[in-house]
């Protein structure tokens, strides 16, 4: 069954970079045709879209978000990462990371996040 | 303002049915983009629910279905149970705005 668990620093501080890592296990992160994608939810909101990765050879990113983020891939560790530059309060939330994916190959406007981690939550503030 | 609109909160007492709506735009679910649900129990992860509009992964009860027409798709639940209290969320590819979005969730309270 696949699993996937976030991990990283609980605190980060205004200007500096947000650093996690997502942890796959039940499955190979480059077996099959899957993105790899991280998801934020500040206390009492819903969930935000952060981007998205496939192997390394593609990516999406959440167009509010896109000058500050980076998502990569070790297939080796079976690991995929989130950093985020420059944060400030306003990111302080729960980051979780998930799969995601559609049932027919990759289909853009099919895509869901399935399974989810049980998420991490990252506080900012000095 | 999230780019698909839910209500707030929704309540009902066991056994009965209730409906969640979202609603999009032409941009979203309007283009044929699919819409799924998630539900968030307190405390944990988002677990989807409903995918493709309609469809149950395995070990979701059928209790619970999914629909969609025009620019909104609609979350039902019958026979309301206790455990069914949490907040639920859709999601679609906005393609004008080239990302996925979430809706602002739900609450379902079970009186």
């Amino acid at each position: 069954q696949l699993q996937l668990q976030e991990s990283g620093p609980a605190l980060a501080k205004p200007a500096e970079t947000l650093a996690l890592t997502c942890t796959v296990s039940g499955d190979s992160i480059s077996s099959r045709t899957y993105y790899w994608g991280w998801i934020r939810q500040p206390p009492g909101k819903g969930p935000e879209w952060i981007g998205s990765v496939y192997n390394n050879w593609s990516s999406y990113y959440n167009p509010s978000l896109r000058s500050r983020v980076t998502i990569s891939v070790d297939t080796s560790k079976n690991q995929f990462f989130l950093k985020l530059n420059s944060v400030t309060a306003a990111d302080t939330a729960i980051y979780y990371c998930a799969r995601h994916h559609s049932v027919m190959g990759i289909l853009i406007a099919a895509m869901m996040f399935d399974p989810w981690g049980q998420g991490t939550l990252v506080t900012v503030s000095s | 303002q999230s780019v698909l609109t839910q209500p707030p909160s929704v309540s009902g007492a066991p056994g009965q049915r209730v409906t969640i709506s979202c609603t999009g735009s032409s941009s979203n679910i309007g283009t044929g983009s699919d819409v799924h649900w998630y539900q968030q129990l307190p405390g944990t992860a988002p677990k989807l629910l409903i995918y493709g509009n309609n469809n149950r992964p395995s070990g979701v009860p059928h209790r619970f279905s999914g629909s969609k027409s025009g620019t909104s798709a609609s979350l039902a639940i019958t026979g309301l149970q206790a455990e069914d209290e949490a907040d639920y969320y859709c999601q679609s590819y906005d393609s004008g705005l080239s990302l996925w979005v979430f809706g602002g969730g739900t609450k379902l309270t079970v009186l």
